[in-house]
């Protein structure tokens, strides 16, 4: 258990919707980022967010945006879905102050037909 | 991922060991991790070192780092049932959190 919680845990789309997908980090955490993992691949990066602000972006198209909270809690939403957009996506939080250990959630598994 | 290469399967016998290998390319990685995906799950944080050691060691694992060759590797000793998994290698950057991951090595122990 990393304290780090994604809901929902799964989500059917039709493609052109709007989604939003939410994380909590863990306690004492204020960096977010967000991974998407599609099937047989590695994560690759989509955006990183750090008191509040983005602080690094992936090679990911701006109709995938973010936000974080004063909790440290933290949104993806993504914009015109694509079925490509199809893929497991996770959240990990970490802490300036413990470089190195980024813990992840179980992930939000996004279905788009 | 194209920074970072595993090999994509490895099957070992229940008892023994197993070795997990990845190789990166970037010099200037200052941490590199091994994460564990089981089934329908998220990654789970097995162990990670810091670039200027060579090698650590926590219980049944045991990672070595060539830092020369930019080759990690990951041991497990008296493989389980349940270490069938999905073993990713990812490396950071000194103040970078972003992660850089591997392809995932599908790991399956059979009795």
């Amino acid at each position: 258990e990393t304290g780090v919680t994604q809901s929902p845990t799964h989500l059917i789309k039709t493609r052109g919707q709007q989604v939003t997908l939410r994380c909590s980090s863990q306690s004492g955490h204020n960096t977010v980022s967000w991974y998407q993992q599609a099937l047989g691949q590695g994560p690759q990066f989509i955006f990183q967010y750090y008191r509040e602000e983005e602080n690094g972006r992936g090679n990911f198209p701006p109709r995938f945006s973010g936000l974080q909270f004063p909790n440290y809690s933290s949104e993806l939403n993504v914009n015109a879905l694509e079925l490509d957009d199809s893929a497991l996506y996770l959240c990990a939080s970490s802490s300036s102050l413990q470089v190195g250990e980024a813990f992840f959630g179980q992930g939000t598994r996004l279905t788009v037909v | 991922g194209e920074d970072v290469e595993q090999s994509l399967f490895l099957s070992v016998r229940e008892g023994d060991s197993s070795v997990i290998n990845c190789t990166y390319t970037d010099s200037s990685s200052t941490y590199l991790y091994w994460y564990k995906q089981e089934p329908g799950a998220g990654l789970q944080l097995l162990t990670y070192i810091f670039s200027n050691m060579d090698m650590k060691q926590d219980q049944r694992l045991t990672v070595l780092l060539n830092k020369k060759d930019k080759h990690l590797s990951l041991r497990i000793a008296d493989t389980q049932t349940g270490d069938s998994a999905i073993y990713f290698c990812a490396e950071t950057r000194s103040n970078d959190y972003k992660l850089s991951f591997g392809a995932g090595t599908t790991v399956t122990v059979r009795a």
